[in-house]
């Protein structure tokens, strides 16, 4: 399943909404398809899983939906940590084929 | 709290080896599958292999036969033997774990990852 994120860069002010999208190649099965943040030379953190649950310890100003093919992870304000690349990742058929991540999307200042 | 710590990486040339190793504390190493996950300069992120907690393996086609991974639950440590080393290798390898038995799900935790470049 290859997955297309939109758009590639996102400039936005600290305190603005983001819409990131995810759109895959075929059906992504049960909604499996995960968001993560990160940051360079840092561990990535997984955000969401299941297309629309937050990890352990994850804001509220983060939310997944969408299913089938087009998922989205929105921030509802941001804060200054949350400038970073976010990335969505597929595990639908993971027992047949291997699990594949979308390019990523910058979300950068202003 | 749960810690990846890679080590390993380095200049390798091509067709030379390398070993990396994923040092993990702070959750039973045992019950749970773990995996390598890379990224490429100007790349994104790609998975490269995985292990279940039976010792069952898992690579992506760019890898097979030349990569291998393996885990040491006595010692809490997760390893990627890489071998017949290619250009296209290079990148930053991450060590990341699953949330169950089996290397099949998304990633609950991930190292900081260590640098692998093979060049001449």
């Amino acid at each position: 399943i290859v997955l297309t994120q939109s758009p590639g860069t996102l400039s936005l002010s600290p305190g603005e909404g983001a819409t990131l999208s995810c759109r895959a190649s075929q059906s992504v099965n049960y909604n499996y398809l995960a968001w993560y943040q990160h940051k360079p030379g840092r561990a990535p953190r997984l955000l969401i899983y299941g297309a629309s649950t937050r990890a352990t310890g994850v804001p509220d100003r983060f939310s997944g939906s969408g299913s089938g093919t087009d998922f989205t992870l929105s921030i509802s304000r941001l804060e200054p940590e949350d400038f970073a690349l976010y990335y969505c990742q597929q595990y639908a058929n993971a027992h047949n084929s291997p699990r594949t991540f979308g390019q990523g999307t910058k979300v950068e200042i202003k | 709290e749960v810690q990846l710590v890679e080590s390993g990486g380095g200049l390798e040339q091509p067709g030379g080896s390398l070993r990396l190793s994923c040092a993990a504390s702070g959750f039973t190493f045992s019950s749970y599958a773990m995996n390598w996950v890379r990224q490429a300069p100007g790349k994104g992120l790609e998975w490269v292999s995985g292990i279940s907690t039976g010792g069952t393996t898992f690579y992506a086609d760019s890898v097979e036969g030349r990569f291998a991974i393996s885990r040491d639950n006595s010692r809490n440590t997760l390893y990627l033997q890489m071998n017949s080393l290619r250009v296209e290798d290079t990148a930053i390898y991450f060590c990341a774990k699953d949330p169950a038995v089996l290397p099949a799900a998304f990633f609950d935790s991930w190292g900081q990852g260590t640098p692998v470049t093979v060049s001449s």
